[in-house]
């Protein structure tokens, strides 16, 4: 059964490290989207990427986030530096259309 | 005006029952509707999609759409404990060389056993 796979599962960092999140969509699906989810703020659409290529990043800080697709098979979400509101639970999804399959999601806390 | 709109619960309801979940959305344009389900600490999985007016069976799950109206609502039949969860509405709307999807916040729902 193809499924969408994220790395790392969990991540605790401090503020101001690095956090790199990856995630292997499922073969054959042309778009990916990076989601935050919080209790409070429901899901947030960071990114997201056709065909490799970003179509809308509006809803990322731009100052601190970057999200790529170096190839078919990995997309990239980067915060640096990191900060304590920045913790949540970062969800990739990939699907044709609007179906979307979702990763296990990677828990990030920031102290 | 959020784009798409859920009622935020939570809704109780007892095993055995109907739980109705309703999905409002602002765009009369758009063309696609999907409810994921979401399972506390864990991720959404897709459980229906419709695209035409109407009523769409599933099992246990119905889906509704009437687009004059802008709204699509998911029915459970026969509430079970394991149907406990966040539900989703989802919303395509085209746009001119790509289309947008739009999450409501969901509705949570516990079904009492």
């Amino acid at each position: 059964d193809a499924r969408v796979t994220q790395t790392p599962r969990h991540k605790v960092t401090e503020m101001g490290q690095e956090v790199t999140m990856r995630c292997q969509p499922i073969l054959g699906h042309n778009t990916v989207f990076w989601y935050r989810q919080t209790m409070m703020q429901g899901l947030e659409l960071l990114a997201y990427f056709r065909n490799r290529a970003p179509l809308d990043d509006s809803g990322m800080p731009k100052d601190r986030f970057s999200a790529e697709m170096p190839d078919a098979t990995l997309a990239t979400l980067k915060i640096q530096p990191s900060e304590p509101r920045d913790s949540a639970v970062y969800f990739c999804a990939s699907g044709l259309g609007g179906a979307l399959h979702f990763g296990n999601g990677t828990r990030l806390t920031v102290t | 005006q959020k784009e798409v709109e859920q009622n935020s619960g939570p809704l109780s309801v007892p095993e055995g029952a109907i739980a109705s979940l309703n999905c409002t959305y602002s765009d009369r344009g758009s063309q696609s509707f999907f409810w994921y389900r979401q399972y506390s600490g864990k991720s959404p999985e897709l459980i229906m999609s419709i695209y035409s007016n109407g009523d769409k069976e599933d099992g246990r799950f119905t889906a509704q759409l009437n687009k004059a109206s802008q709204y699509v609502s998911l029915l459970i039949r026969d509430s079970q404990p394991s149907d406990s969860a966040t539900y989703l509405c989802a919303v395509i709307t085209l746009r001119s060389n790509d289309y947008k999807l739009s999450f409501g916040a969901g509705t949570t729902v516990t079904v009492r056993a």
